[in-house]
């Protein structure tokens, strides 16, 4: 099974600063015929279910603001928060979906205001 | 309007079952891959199986292979995991979520979760 791990486990940041979160694959979740990165992020605040923010590593779900990006390839991934605000306060995931499942998740993310 | 709401958790003794279901409205429930994700109490998510369109694929996460099985309903626009042989660590909050059908394999709708608990 690929095993996912983020860095760092928590994240303070300042208002309206960069927020960046790591996320490393064991193998590879490129797929090579298409040149896809099978790597999603995720964000869950506290009682709420996850909301889906970024597939195929880069592409931002609708709705979701501008100021979150995805980018990496291969085995390395990172999700920005360009200028934080209050309400990305959460923890966030990055989870795999290369292949057959198990589709596993990253451990969390969490970040908070400084 | 997408809709996911889970229902059948609870208290169980350890050793026990349990079928978790999941309703479904607001999209064409047979034209999507569904999943369920858990979330142990103040821990982080766990992929726990997912089912094709038409149920013909099934997949398991290794912890509950033989003890768990994904089912569905198109008919009935519902989704199911009975739960057998449920252990402590089987003690969580199990999320109905949908596959993206865009997105590969992320999942992009969620229910709110239904708590199971595996306790003497």
């Amino acid at each position: 099974d690929i095993v996912m791990t983020q860095s760092p486990d928590s994240l303070a940041v300042s208002l309206g600063e960069r927020a960046t979160i790591n996320c490393k694959s064991s193998q590879s979740v490129l797929y090579s015929s298409n040149n896809k990165n099978y790597l999603a992020w995720y964000q869950q605040k506290p009682g709420q279910p996850p909301k889906l923010l970024i597939y195929w590593a880069s592409t931002r779900e609708s709705g979701v603001p501008d100021r979150f990006s995805g980018s990496g390839s291969g085995t390395d991934f990172t999700l920005t928060i360009s200028s934080l605000q209050a309400e990305d306060v959460a923890v966030y995931y990055c989870q795999q979906y290369y292949n057959t499942p198990p589709h596993t998740f990253g451990q969390g993310t969490k970040l908070e205001i400084k | 309007e997408v809709q996911l709401v889970e229902s059948g958790g609870g208290l169980v003794q350890p050793g026990g079952s349990l079928r978790l279901s999941c309703a479904a409205s607001g999209f064409t429930f047979s034209s999507y891959w569904m999943t369920w994700v858990r979330q142990a109490p103040g821990k982080g998510l766990e992929w726990v199986a997912n089912i094709k369109k038409d149920g013909s694929q099934k997949y398991y996460v290794d912890s509950v292979k033989g003890r768990f099985t994904i089912s569905r309903d198109n008919a009935k626009n519902s989704l199911y995991l009975q739960m057998n042989s449920l252990r402590a660590e089987d003690t969580a909050v199990y999320y109905c979520a949908r596959v993206s059908s865009s997105g590969g394999g992320s999942v992009d709708y969620w229910g709110q979760g239904t708590l199971v608990t595996v306790s003497s």
